[in-house]
């Protein structure tokens, strides 16, 4: 139990387009979900906090109007990266708390965001 | 704010040793920690994850103590093998709630 999937695993995309990222929580609900950058050779980094049915909470020194999330069911959480640029650039990485064990969180496999 | 800290940054071993890395962080006020594997281009493997009421954890070859009131915690890798090639990553749960991780260890194992 408590598989986290994301969708898509990778994606290419050109400067100044916007690319969405899903998270899922396929066997559980999650009521939060976190979304975290890595950029290569680095840790990663928290962006955001993602509460289903209210606004994220960001980090900071992330900008909430670029990085677009909406968590719309306990099951679904979405990252939009608007206006992408070449700095943009990395992998992110979606997690999960089951509702009835918040001091664990359930890991998506990630994806990688190219912007040429 | 809480800071995570891995030492080393990386090592190389050959096969059949036994090792320890090490975490350290700033905050003794964590729910948790929780030691992950991640292979280069991929996602989080989790590990061991040690309650802030525990002392250590054990999986296998792998065995995992934390120390919580001296803000440290250490992975041992037992008889280590390549396929335990990775990086290794540390992460304490804070009070609000939040994952923090360290910089990670990137482990290699020599045949």
């Amino acid at each position: 139990g408590a598989v986290v999937s994301q969708h898509p695993s990778w994606v290419i995309c050109k400067s100044g387009t916007s690319v969405k990222i899903e998270c899922r929580s396929l066997d559980f609900q999650a009521t939060t979900m976190f979304w975290y950058r890595q950029f290569p050779k680095q840790s990663l980094m928290l962006m955001a906090t993602s509460n289903e049915g209210s606004k994220a909470t960001y980090e900071q020194g992330v900008e909430k109007d670029k990085f677009l999330i909406n968590h719309a069911s306990l099951t679904l959480s979405t990252l939009t990266v608007t206006s992408a640029h070449p700095e943009d650039s990395s992998f992110y990485i979606c997690s999960a708390v089951h509702s009835g064990r918040a001091t664990e969180q359930f890991f998506g496999p990630g994806t990688r965001l190219t912007v040429l | 704010k809480q800071e995570v800290t891995q030492i080393p940054a990386a090592l190389s071993v050959p096969e059949g040793e036994n090792l320890v890395l090490n975490c350290s962080f700033t905050d003794s006020a964590i729910y948790n920690l929780q030691w992950f594997r991640q292979d280069p281009g991929k996602g989080l493997t989790s590990l061991l994850l040690i309650q802030s009421s525990q002392r250590e954890q054990t999986s296998g070859r792998l065995n995992a103590s934390l120390d919580k009131s001296s803000g440290r915690s250490t992975l041992y890798i037992a008889a280590s093998q390549p396929g335990d090639s990775a990086t290794y990553l540390c992460a304490v749960l804070d009070s609000s709630y939040k994952l923090i991780f360290g910089s990670g260890t990137r482990l290699l194992v020599r045949p």
